[in-house]
Parts: C-alpha cells; sequence; structure tokens
C-alpha cells in the first residue's frame, strides 16, 4: 500500500463549479498535511496546510482533515481555468525525520 | 513568503561530466533542505536530507557517491550530479524547512532545475 494515495485524474470541472481533490494516507502518525499545485514544467506551490482536524479555509480553498479516516481533502470554490494544474497532496511525520512524503498528484482541468 | 532560489534552472552537459545546482533560501536560514527528482508526469521522489554541517542521510536506492550533497552553510546547500548520465536528466527540486522563529515548520520549494544530460 503506498503511504500516501492520490486519483491520478484526470478531473475536469466546469467553471465556476467546486473542484474536490482527495487523499488518503497510510501511517497513522502523521501529523502535518499539506497541499502543493504545480504546473507543467514547474515547481510546486504551496497552497494549504492543515494540523488539526476540521476544515481550514483560505480564500476559495478549503482543506478538510479526518486522522480517524486517514483523509484529507482539498475543496476548490469557484474554479478558475488558471487552477488547471496537478494537485499533490504531502503528508509529513514530525516524529520521524521531517520529510515530506508525496502522493502521486491529481491533474485538474478546469473546462471554460 | 519564504524564497527559496535553485540556479541553474535548466542545464545541458555531456554523459560523463558534473554539474553542480545550487539552492539558496533567501530569506530565512534553512536548518534542513531536501532534495528531490521528479521524471515527467510522475511525482516528487525524495533523494536526500542535508543538515547544516552534517553529512546528508540518502534514501534507499540513491547512490551516495553518484549525487553529492554539501549543506556548507544555514543558506546553502549544492547537489553534484556526478559522471552523469541520460537516465540522469530529470528535473531536480530542492525545498527548504526554516527554523522554528521565521518560517514554523512550513516547507518551502526551489523553482527546480532542468537536467538534460547528451
Amino acid at each position: 500500500q503506498k503511504e500516501v494515495e492520490q486519483n491520478s485524474g484526470p478531473l475536469s470541472v466546469p467553471e465556476g463549479a467546486i473542484a474536490s481533490l482527495n487523499c488518503t494516507y497510510s501511517d497513522r502518525v502523521s501529523q502535518s498535511f499539506f497541499w502543493y499545485r504545480q504546473y507543467s514544467g514547474k515547481s510546486p506551490e504551496l497552497i494549504m496546510s492543515i494540523y488539526s482536524n476540521g476544515d481550514k479555509e483560505d480564500g476559495r480553498f478549503t482543506a478538510q482533515l479526518n486522522k480517524a479516516s486517514q483523509y484529507v481533502s482539498l475543496l476548490i470554490r469557484d474554479s478558475q481555468p488558471s487552477d488547471s494544474a496537478t494537485y499533490l497532496c504531502a503528508v509529513n511525520h514530525l516524529f520521524g525525520n521531517e520529510k515530506l512524503t508525496f502522493g502521486t498528484g491529481t491533474r485538474l482541468t478546469i473546462i471554460p | 513568503g519564504a524564497v527559496v532560489s535553485q540556479h541553474p534552472s535548466r542545464v545541458i552537459c555531456k554523459s560523463g561530466t558534473s554539474v553542480k545546482i545550487e539552492c539558496r533560501s533567501l530569506d530565512f536560514q534553512a536548518t534542513t533542505m531536501f532534495w528531490y527528482r521528479q521524471f515527467p508526469k510522475q511525482s516528487l521522489m525524495l533523494m536526500a536530507t542535508s543538515n547544516e554541517g552534517s553529512k546528508a542521510t540518502y534514501e534507499q536506492g540513491v547512490e551516495k557517491d553518484k549525487f553529492l550533497i554539501n549543506h556548507a552553510s544555514l543558506t546553502l546547500s549544492t547537489l553534484t550530479v556526478t559522471s552523469a548520465h541520460p537516465e540522469d536528466s530529470s528535473f531536480y527540486i530542492c525545498s527548504a524547512r526554516g527554523d522554528r522563529g521565521r518560517s514554523g515548520n512550513t516547507i518551502y520549494f526551489g523553482e527546480g532545475s532542468w537536467l538534460t544530460v547528451v
């Protein structure tokens, strides 16, 4: 079982709709969770970080964490064509060597 | 926000030569830096973790004698790909974790370096 799993997509969402990206992780001691956006040929860019159960909102982005279910998601409201990218879920084990483990990413396409 | 800079952004080298990639944290001290490699349409794979003033910790399967990492200061880490071969062609990305004061526990990525070995 992969440590961090994501649906590779592609996920197509109409412009203006809500895009929902999901991620599951296998290590229960995971403490920090991140969503990165990566445009083709570019480096990942941090979108959201979340550490506690529940929702965290930042502008059009909402991260949701459920540690009991080992599940973290990212919602993008009012999707824009510029949101088209690959979204990487990453998990950090604070009590380990603090390295990030990445999922394989979900490719999101916003259809105008 | 915090900025991590990588140089060069693109490099082409001949097979058998060595290439050095620099990673700098511009506005915070990076006690730990990470080096990743990403092949097309794949996720980031951690190669090694470098800590300032000590030897890097390499992930399983990564040749430490081929990928030399030096983290000589709190703002600079370098990755040298020695005796490069075409299969080393990839996107190399560094990231840095800030000290607890300025950047907390957030990890920031450099812009990445495209290496093409011909």
